[in-house]
């Protein structure tokens, strides 16, 4: 079964970069969207934007600006850079599968165990 | 972007009782509605999609109800592993948006 685990710095200072990856085990990026989302420390969970294995991408307006996600088929990887970040994106950052059937139904599932990213400096 | 909104925000409730968590939308999302349950610590995990399909695995006392502006989820008995907080999700269009959440806690 298809399994995510995401990775990357667990503190970032304000203004920088905010880089994570999601490693997928047990099947194929391919064919799939894959979709980053937030949540902060006891608030609800926001949806960041979410990447097909093409490479196309689909970014949540309010964070666009500063986001971008990014494809490697090969090592069966997604990844997520935020820039300029703030006090207000410490959050855990999940990432998942948007799962899309033949009616155009669509859901996230699996998801990754989440990171918490805490920018501070 | 599409507004969701569920109620109640929290709900005490016992073991063996039958609960209902309710999720309007801001427009009309037809069927495309999807909830997940998320315990402490945890990622959230997938109950129903397409608004009242129980995905694989997960126990029949869970059901999902409603379309156009007006969902339901129900829980038909309430089991000490049911504890948790129970979000919805629009999947009509992007940007995907989230309910606030609703946290059952033990009565």
């Amino acid at each position: 079964q298809v399994q995510l685990q995401e990775s990357g710095p667990g503190l970032v200072k304000p203004s920088e970069t905010l880089s994570l990856t999601c490693t997928v085990s047990g099947g194929s990026i391919s064919g799939f969207h894959w979709t980053w989302i937030r949540q902060p420390p006891g608030k609800g969970l926001e949806w960041i934007g979410y990447i097909y294995y093409t490479g196309s991408t689909n970014y949540n307006p309010s964070l666009k600006s500063r986001v971008t996600m990014s494809v490697d088929t090969s090592n069966n990887q997604v990844s997520l850079t935020l820039s300029s970040v703030t006090a207000a994106d410490t959050a855990v950052y999940f990432c998942s599968r948007e799962f899309r059937n033949d009616y155009g139904n669509n859901w996230f599932d699996p998801w990754g165990q989440g990171t918490l990213v805490t920018v501070s400096s | 972007d599409i507004q969701m909104t569920q109620s109640p925000s929290s709900l005490s409730a016992s073991v063996g009782d039958r609960v209902t968590i309710t999720c309007r939308a801001s427009q009309s999302i037809s069927t495309y509605l999807n909830w997940y349950q998320q315990k402490p610590g945890k990622a959230p995990n997938l109950l129903i999609y397409a608004a009242y399909i129980l995905q694989s695995g997960v126990p029949s006392r869970f059901s999902g109800s409603g379309s156009g502006t007006d969902f339901t989820l129900t829980i038909g008995s309430l089991q000490p592993e049911d504890f948790a907080t129970y979000y919805c999700q629009q999947s009509y269009s992007t940007p995907r948006t989230f309910g606030q959440g609703t946290k059952l806690d033990i009565k």
